[in-house]
């Protein structure tokens, strides 16, 4: 019974590149939260997100930043034009539903985004 | 605002009680979790609460909630080197869905 996964684990980009981290939900999960951790610092949340649906994007930058949870595949956090203060670890998160419970958010082991 | 707030280091000796506490300020929150972070690792989920509750005991894990005060610990029994890792305080479950508001950590050291 695989967990949340993330990849990729470690991610290097210049200062204007572009970054794509990705994240798959567990098994019969349809919600997936992703956050970010700055170094020394708890996590913020950025997003939430159903399949196919954005419903709370009020932690994501409003440039630069996209999140998307396709119908089939991995939801995906992109990040255009990369700049050194976007170095963190980003973190996904998945739960059954959005209440309640079995929503209770189980994590993946995070991408270390290093921005030179 | 939402704001989550913990002490941000204890040190315990092996075999010793260790109690992690945690101030919030959303009173409409649901449910309190504790997650466990180890070095360079994703997070552990390592109990919940629910906001109607006073106590909920899981092993050799033990969660106070004091809902007048907002005031939530985790008491660690017979610590281990094992659990020394940053212990992270969240809420979540107002404005309908679970977005977690996450504490900054507390880090646990446990020595001999």
């Amino acid at each position: 019974n695989a967990g949340v996964m993330q990849n990729p684990r470690h991610l290097v980009r210049r200062r204007g590149q572009e970054a794509r981290l990705r994240c798959s939900p567990m098994k019969g999960h349809s919600h997936v939260y992703w956050y970010r951790q700055l170094p020394e610092e708890g996590l913020k949340f950025m997003v939430y997100l159903q399949k196919e649906n954005i419903i709370d994007e009020s932690g994501m930058p409003k440039e630069r930043f996209s999140a998307e949870f396709p119908k089939e595949g991995p939801s995906i956090l992109r990040i255009q034009q990369v700049v050194r203060g976007d170095s963190a670890a980003y973190f996904c998160a998945s739960s059954l539903s959005g209440t309640g419970l079995t929503d209770t958010q189980y994590f993946g082991p995070g991408t270390r985004l290093t921005v030179l | 605002g939402e704001d989550v707030e913990q002490s941000l280091f204890l040190s315990v000796r092996e075999g010793d009680s260790s109690v992690i506490n945690c101030t919030y300020t959303d009173s409409s929150s649901t449910y309190l979790y504790w997650y466990k972070q180890e070095p360079g690792a994703g997070l552990q989920l390592l109990t919940y609460i629910f906001s109607n509750m006073d106590m909920k005991q899981d092993q050799r894990l033990t969660v106070l909630l004091n809902k007048k005060d907002k005031h939530l610990s985790l008491r660690i029994a017979d610590t281990q080197t094992g659990d020394s890792a940053i212990y992270f305080c969240a809420e979540g479950g107002s404005g309908g869905y679970n977005k977690l508001i996450f504490g900054a950590g507390t880090r646990l050291a446990v020595h001999p």
